[in-house]
């Protein structure tokens, strides 16, 4: 069953900013975390920050700290990730994804099915 | 920071074994977790802690590790194994890294 349904696509222009919804299934999702990855084209996948549904503790990569915000609203069970001053270079597939703990390190299940994010003027 | 990495592609016959490789500095001893993406569709894991599999995931697909290198075995590949896989680390310098992917082509 899916577990991570995420928002549509969205068109914006050069410096302005995108939020991303990410609604888990109250039923079946049962991470503790939800992470934020994107896929540029012809790039690999880049991690950006995860939020712990629990307590709200965040934590960003260094490569987007400056411009990404994370919330988590627990009455809707959805999640959000808000990028601001998009250029050209986050026009990207964005995707949501429950962290499991692993051995040592987390490990990313399910995946929401991604929202393409296209920055055009 | 960390790097990663992958063989752009591989080629294999129906019915034999593919394997992956990911390549990184002490990747020994860290926890190596892989994910399997068809074109238009989300990642979905397939390995996790190099060797353990997801419910629902066959047992056709396996994973190791040496010193360097991190490797997904898939066994018996079928053309539904078709596919982008990725390596996944946590790293302290760099948190959660990617490798740059493998396209697995079914001859």
């Amino acid at each position: 069953q899916v577990q991570l349904v995420q928002s549509g696509a969205e068109v914006k222009k050069p410096g302005a900013s995108v939020k991303v919804s990410c609604k888990a299934s109250r039923y079946t999702f049962t991470s503790y975390s939800v992470q934020w990855v994107r896929q540029a084209p012809g790039q690999r996948l880049e991690w950006m920050a995860w939020i712990n549904i629990g307590n709200g503790k965040t934590k960003y990569s260094q490569n987007f700290q400056d411009r990404v915000t994370i919330t988590w609203d627990t009455s809707a069970s959805t999640a959000y990730m808000e990028l601001s001053s998009l250029t050209y270079e986050d026009t990207a597939v964005y995707y949501c994804a429950g962290g499991r703990d692993g051995y040592t390190s987390i490990w990313f299940d399910p995946w929401g099915q991604g929202t393409r994010v296209t920055v055009s003027s | 920071s960390y790097v990663l990495t992958q063989p752009s592609s591989v080629s294999v016959a129906p019915g034999q074994t593919a394997r992956i490789t990911c390549g990184g500095n002490y990747i020994g001893s860290k926890s190596v977790h892989w994910y399997q993406q068809k074109p238009g569709q989300a990642p979905v894991a397939v390995v996790y802690d190099d060797s353990d599999r997801p419910s629902g995931i066959p047992e056709r697909f396996s994973g190791s590790k040496s010193r360097n290198t991190a490797t997904l075995t898939i066994s018996r590949v079928e053309a539904g194994d078709e596919a982008d896989y990725f390596c996944q680390v946590w790293d302290s310098s760099s948190d959660h890294l990617f490798g740059g992917g493998t396209r697995l082509t079914v001859l």
